[in-house]
């Protein structure tokens, strides 16, 4: 595909519950980012990737937060235990490496009912 | 702490009308900056992205210019039209982070036909 995609696009979680969210970047990306944008405000950071490896986990906001990248092409976002202070929508981004721009996919909203 | 502030929260002008958006950061040593368009309930286009070096970036009606050391970027669109209505965010990339980027809380934009 031409843009990032993202699935669900959207999903209701009842509180407890597990979910996992889905980000395919633009092919050949090298970087890839997920951000936390609440009702209102902007985007904020959750962690992000190069390649395979996880550079930078400092955003998420507790230890039930869980990404991957494992072939260093999807990305797969994480939550257990899901809280009603989760709802938001996950967005996920991509760039050709950590200094060029970033390409947003149309995010993941999440409802924790 | 690195904050961004876009002001006003919410602007609505006529059609056709010359506008300004205004985005402060408070640390000047930054990498870059990107503006983007986000209409509801979908990710965000990218709009333009200044290097730190640059001064400007024009892309068709829209110019965006950045003074480092005043902290300020602002988004000049030339002849509003109603189909640029959506919300516009500021987004910095400050020296020392991995690349993730710190955005504002948005300018909420309405042009009235």
């Amino acid at each position: 595909g031409a843009g990032v995609s993202q699935s669900p696009r959207y999903k209701v979680a009842k509180r407890g519950q597990d979910v996992a969210l889905r980000c395919d970047p633009i092919s050949g990306h090298v970087s890839l980012f997920w951000y936390q944008q609440a009702l209102g405000q902007g985007p904020e950071f959750l962690t992000y990737f190069q390649n395979e490896a996880q550079l930078d986990k400092s955003g998420l906001p507790s230890d039930r937060f869980f990404a991957e990248r494992p072939e260093g092409s999807v990305s797969t976002l994480k939550i257990q235990r899901t809280q009603q202070e989760d709802s938001a929508v996950y967005l996920c981004a991509s760039s050709l490496a950590r200094d060029h721009e970033q390409y947003f996919g149309p995010g993941t909203r999440l409802t924790v009912t | 702490k690195q904050e961004v502030t876009q002001i006003p929260a919410a602007l609505s002008v006529p059609e056709g009308e010359n506008l300004v958006l205004n985005c402060s950061f408070t640390d000047s040593a930054i990498y870059n900056l990107q503006w983007f368009r986000q209409d509801p309930g979908k990710g965000l286009t990218s709009l333009l992205l200044i290097q730190s070096s640059q001064r400007e970036q024009t892309s068709g009606r829209l110019n965006a210019s950045l003074d480092k050391s005043s902290g300020r970027s602002t988004l000049y669109i030339a002849a509003s039209q109603p189909g640029d209505s959506a919300t516009y965010l500021c987004a910095v990339r400050f020296w020392g982070s991995q690349g993730n980027l710190i955005f504002g809380k948005g300018t909420k934009l309405s042009v009235k036909p």
